[in-house]
């Protein structure tokens, strides 16, 4: 089956800019990539998806790969209230329907220093 | 508009026993997942429901079973609890057309 590869965990002071790296290079070309966020004792939120180009909201911005194989989110400035697990994830399962079925693998713990 | 709401919150059961979650959305969502969550881990699919009057499997469907009521509501009944299935777990649903999942709090569940 198809999957991400995150960091286990990552530190960023607060105000300062976070990159959180993912690789998923058994994407295939139709699948977009997404970002949930799971806060302490609650339950994945959504953060941002993307197909091909950066992708920008008001929480994050996207930047993906030309070849797709790998994307990051970027959070501008870090706040105490991003700590939290961030799973880069998607319908990456090889083949098929995905009905929007998402893989989740084991994310990313975000510490924020004050 | 509560998105997406489960019951019960946390639940404590003996091996052997029976019950059942609820899962509801007031999104009008065609699509609603099952995941768990255990310790550290990422979430796994359970079952899910692309639409009324459908269901199946995901990753780990063994020892559950599911129920789309309605277009609003999608249960998950433990038949005969094992402390293996001692779990958080996170009901979902997505419209037609969209990947954003929506979650609702989570059920705490364990198994003694």
């Amino acid at each position: 089956d198809a999957k991400t590869t995150q960091p286990n965990s990552m530190e960023s002071n607060e105000e300062e800019p976070v990159h959180l790296p993912c690789n998923h290079s058994t994407i295939s070309g139709t699948d977009y990539i997404h970002w949930y966020r799971q806060l302490p004792s609650q339950g994945p939120e959504y953060v941002i998806h993307g197909l091909t180009s950066n992708v920008n909201n008001r929480m994050a911005s996207l930047a993906i790969a030309e070849d797709r194989k790998s994307s990051t989110l970027i959070l501008h400035r870090a706040t105490l209230r991003d700590a939290a697990v961030y799973y880069c994830t998607g319908p990456l399962v090889a083949g098929g329907t995905s009905y929007g079925k998402l893989t989740f693998g084991q994310g990313t713990i975000l510490t924020v220093h004050p | 508009n509560a998105g997406v709401t489960q019951t019960p919150k946390f639940q404590v059961l003996k091996t052997g026993q029976s019950m059942t979650l609820q899962c509801a959305q007031d999104m009008n969502h065609n699509s609603m997942y099952w995941y768990r969550q255990d310790p550290g881990m990422g979430l796994r699919l359970i079952y899910y429901s692309a639409s009324e009057g459908t269901t199946d499997k995901g990753e780990v469907p063994n020892g559950y079973n599911v129920s789309r009521l309605n277009k609003r509501e999608f249960s998950l009944r433990l038949e005969s609890a094992a402390p293996s299935q001692t779990s958080v777990y996170f009901c979902a649903s997505v419209r037609t057309g969209q990947d954003t999942q929506y979650f609702g709090p989570g059920t705490r569940l364990t198994v003694l």
